[in-house]
């Protein structure tokens, strides 16, 4: 049964601080791994999605890494901001199976 | 492009009551999920339908719950008679086919807040 993992549960920055956020899952035979961004009281905004062939997704000031050997992507924020404070979920697909998310990853990002 | 659409957007019913939540997913989509979402916690899969099929519903409490997608597009989900344990948030995603340049990607709702007393 694959199990995901997100490390730290919470995380506080200061305003422009470089941050990684992680996630390992315990079987490596994966599709894809999507990293999502969940406001309080909304619903899940899909950030970047790295299929099983790649080994990272750029988008803006986002960078996520995938290594399927170790079981882990980290999702990198660079220069952060405090728009950026949100709950950070990764989910990982096996074939058609469901995809199963980690608890979250919540972040703050003070002024 | 617009996006996932649920509705409604909160429910506050009494227990043993019906509900019903109602998704359109993107247009074109034909995957369609729902899922369940407790405070502090991921989303866990109820059910997911390829067009008409529901094709993984190992998860749905079938003793209460029930999801229909007629002519593959919308889809409701259904809980009759509501539990106090069935408050939390249900989230509907559709994602689009396995040979589209963003294979097995999902895009979620808003969701639907409900609140059982």
């Amino acid at each position: 049964k694959q199990e995901v993992t997100q490390i730290p549960a919470a995380l506080s920055v200061p305003e422009g601080e470089n941050l990684v956020l992680n996630c390992s899952f315990t079987d490596s035979a994966i599709y894809n791994l999507q990293w999502f961004r969940q406001d309080p009281g909304k619903g899940l905004t899909s950030l970047l999605l790295i299929q099983s062939s790649q080994r990272e997704q750029t988008s803006g000031r986002l960078n996520a890494s995938l290594d399927k050997s170790s079981g882990r992507s980290t999702l990198y924020i660079a220069a952060s901001q405090p728009g950026d404070s949100a709950t950070y979920l990764c989910a990982v697909r096996k074939g058609f199976q469901k995809l199963v998310f980690g608890t979250g990853t919540r972040l703050l990002v003070s002024p | 492009e617009a996006g996932v659409v649920q509705s409604p957007r909160y429910k506050i019913i009494e227990k043993k009551q019906p509900v019903a939540f109602w998704c359109n997913p993107i247009s074109g989509h034909n995957t369609l999920y729902w899922y369940l979402q407790n405070l502090g916690q991921g989303p866990e899969l109820l059910i997911r339908y390829e067009n008409e099929e529901a094709v993984d519903d190992s998860q749905l409490p079938k003793d209460r719950f029930s999801a229909e997608r007629l002519k593959g597009v919308d889809s409701t989900l259904k809980i009759q008679p509501a539990e106090l344990g069935d408050s939390a948030v249900y989230l509907c995603a559709s994602s689009p086919g396995l040979r589209t340049s963003r294979a097995g990607e999902l895009f979620f709702g808003e969701g639907s807040r409900l609140t059982v007393l």
